[in-house]
């Protein structure tokens, strides 16, 4: 089965902190995702990365950046965390083509 | 720009009972996918549908596709309160790289 793990499940940080979200997969996938789903919202994509070193931006990426120095791992970075990135942080990642398999998400509180 | 919209966004049912959603979306795309998410929990991937006129079945669910109207269904037969959760529709762009989301319709199975 496919794993992706994601660094914590709940983090309350404070308003202009610099802030690492960090996801893991296991299954050797080539593409990686970052999602923030809000209610009312649905699923919003951030950044997306289709190799070691290369990223994308999604449909909302001000505010944010990505890393990908190595293939299991892609993080996401709040330079300066503000309230409205309050939100639930879901990785995904998946061989090309196929479905995207989703982490358990982190929520994130920014105060 | 690449548009999906579910309908209802909130099913209330009796256990029993059969019921459609319905996931429309608004560029041609001959990839979509269906996921569940049960409260506080990550999306977990139902159906993959690649091609005009893909029907897939599992238990008391079943996904089908129809390409020219752009159209995805998820039918629910002789709902059981297990199947409570919030359902997505996913479309794929067609460099396979991006995921566009429904909103979501959120069901309640009711005893």
């Amino acid at each position: 089965d496919v794993k992706v793990t994601q660094s914590s499940r709940y983090l309350v940080k404070r308003t202009g902190e610099k802030v690492f979200l960090e996801c893991v997969q296991d299954m050797d996938h080539e593409n990686m995702f970052w999602y923030r789903q809000d209610p009312g919202l649905g699923l919003r994509l951030i950044y997306f990365s289709y190799d070691v070193k290369m990223k994308e931006k999604g449909d909302i990426p001000e505010g944010y950046s990505v890393s990908r120095e190595k293939k299991e791992r892609f993080s996401l970075i709040l330079e300066s965390a503000s309230t409205n990135q309050t939100s639930m942080y879901l990785c995904a990642s998946r061989e090309s083509y196929n479905e995207q398999f989703f982490g358990p998400g982190t929520r994130l509180t920014v105060l | 720009e690449l548009k999906v919209e579910q309908n209802p966004l909130f099913l209330s049912m009796q256990e029993g009972k059969n019921y459609t959603i319905y996931c429309n979306y608004s560029t041609t795309s001959d990839r979509l996918y269906w996921y569940r998410q049960d409260p506080g929990k990550s999306l977990e991937s139902l159906f993959v549908l690649l091609s005009n006129g893909a029907v897939k079945q599992e238990g008391r669910l079943m996904a089908s596709l129809d390409t020219k109207a752009r159209l995805s269904t998820l039918h629910i037969t002789a709902a059981v309160h297990d199947l409570s959760a919030t359902y997505f529709c996913a479309v794929g762009d067609n460099a396979g790289n991006m995921l566009t989301f429904g909103g979501g319709t959120r069901l309640m199975v009711k005893p």
